[in-house]
């Protein structure tokens, strides 16, 4: 099971929007709707942002939001802040062997 | 609120075996339906998923590392672990515990992580 592929980067000015895909395949991102992502800060544990392509957890603002297009998710961060400034990954059920593929991650920068 | 907490030997020889315990407070190990994970992370990559277990002692593993992994959980502990036999220079990185709830298959919450170092 390979990695699913993001970008190394990306980058939006404070109070912008900067979306991230996510691509994977059929047996993975386009089989199930059991897509997440993660933000994780230098030396720090990754953090749920968003489970099942597009439902966030408690306490996650609205500005991040969630979306999958056949083989393709997507991460949208709305009204960039000074603290989504991070590493961001993607994951997905796979459903035989390795269960799980994580992305290959993505450095946001906050211009 | 569940919290996890790594722990166990930051350095480790080549050819031994790695072992790690992952000790889960503020809610029982064995309520709910959620799956015990292991992640690891080397320096300046991306996540890899190790394995899960139930508490029925279920398990699954990453296939890339299947012959080598073995998970364990105690319930009267309140913890489950991770042994990584045959270790190499390839398996140093920062290790991760996780919960995985069966009806959303995401990671939640992860504990701090523990860097294991393999090196003679």
């Amino acid at each position: 099971q390979s990695a699913l592929t993001q970008p190394p980067s990306a980058s939006g000015s404070a109070g912008q929007s900067v979306t991230i895909s996510c691509t994977g395949t059929r047996r993975d991102v386009g089989a199930y709707n059991y897509v997440s992502w993660y933000r994780q800060h230098p030396g720090k544990a990754p953090k749920l942002m968003i489970y099942e392509v597009s439902k966030r957890p408690s306490g996650v603002p609205d500005r991040f939001s969630g979306s999958k297009s056949g083989n393709t998710a997507s991460l949208t961060v709305s009204g960039l802040q000074a603290e989504d400034e991070a590493d961001y990954y993607c994951s997905s059920f796979a459903g035989s062997n390795t269960l799980y593929v994580f992305g290959t991650g993505t450095k946001v920068t906050v211009l | 609120q569940v919290q996890l907490q790594e722990s166990g030997p930051g350095l480790v020889k080549p050819s031994q075996t790695l072992s790690l315990t992952c000790m889960v407070s503020g809610g029982s190990i064995s309520s709910g339906s959620y799956s015990w994970n292991w992640i690891r992370q080397p320096a300046g990559k991306g996540l890899q998923w190790i394995g899960r277990i139930y508490t029925s002692g279920t398990t699954n593993y990453n296939s890339s590392l299947k012959s080598r992994v073995t998970l364990s959980l105690d319930t009267s502990k309140n913890q489950f672990s991770l042994r990584l036999s045959s270790v190499t220079a390839a398996d140093t990185a920062v290790y991760y515990c996780a919960r995985v709830n069966g009806n959303e298959n995401c990671f939640d919450p992860w504990g701090q992580g523990t860097l294991v170092t393999v090196s003679s």
